[in-house]
């Protein structure tokens, strides 16, 4: 089974400041990882994601995660917030299912506060 | 633009009145979710269809059903709302060999009086 853990369910940051939203994941199988925003009363949107590869990865509105496996961890990061930056934050794993849809498991959100 | 598309945006309904929420695609994707959510809370998966084939999460209450006529259309039915039925539920859909990548409506915000 694979579950992730947010440090921090609120964040608030000041514009031009970086952003740092906390991800742990636990997976006894090579993990999928993923940053999905939502912005109030909308749906889900995928930030970025790690499949192989890169361990940096870089995804949409300068946002930017790195795998670290010793460190469990796929925090996300971006050099100068943006008042439009403010949302709610998921992180997500997932595996591969062979035969099966995936599914994702989310973290609790952190919610991202911009301020001036 | 492809994409999940979801009625209506905003329903109410009454306590123990039947109601169904639709979500339709035009992604041509072969995997479509239904997802429930709570304020601050993370989206919990229903059920999903895999093509025709129906996958229940182990928690998803009986009062929740789904329908998918076809590859485009999926619906949510919950034949009896509570109270603690009232949520933001999602519609999201992927491709059949995509890990994790899905594609979310904007959801339909669910008032039970």
């Amino acid at each position: 089974a694979q579950s992730v853990t947010q440090l921090g369910s609120h964040v608030s940051v000041s514009e031009g400041a970086l952003v740092l939203l906390r991800c742990n994941y636990s997976s006894s199988v090579p993990p999928y990882l993923f940053w999905y925003v939502q912005y109030p009363n909308q749906g889900l949107q995928l930030l970025l994601k790690y499949t192989t590869g890169a361990t940096l990865v870089k995804g949409i509105n300068g946002f930017e995660a790195e795998f670290k496996k010793s460190e469990t961890s796929f925090h996300l990061t971006k050099p100068s917030a943006h008042m439009s930056d403010a949302a709610e934050y998921f992180c997500a794993v997932s595996v591969w299912n062979t035969g099966t849809a995936s599914k994702l498991t989310f973290g609790t959100g952190t919610r991202l506060q911009v301020t001036l | 633009d492809a994409m999940v598309i979801q009625n209506p945006r905003y329903q109410v309904t009454q306590f123990g009145k039947p109601v169904t929420l639709s979500c339709s695609q035009t992604l041509n994707h072969n995997v479509m979710y239904w997802y429930q959510q709570k304020s601050s809370q993370a989206p919990k998966l229903l059920f999903h269809y895999y093509d025709k084939d129906f996958n229940n999460e182990a928690d998803t209450p009986d009062n929740f059903q789904s329908r998918r006529p076809n590859t485009s259309f999926c619906f949510l039915d919950i034949r009896s709302p509570g109270l603690g039925d009232a949520a933001m539920y999602l519609c999201a859909t992927s491709r059949r060999f995509e890990v994790g990548e899905q594609y979310f409506g904007p959801g339909t915000r669910l008032t039970v009086t």
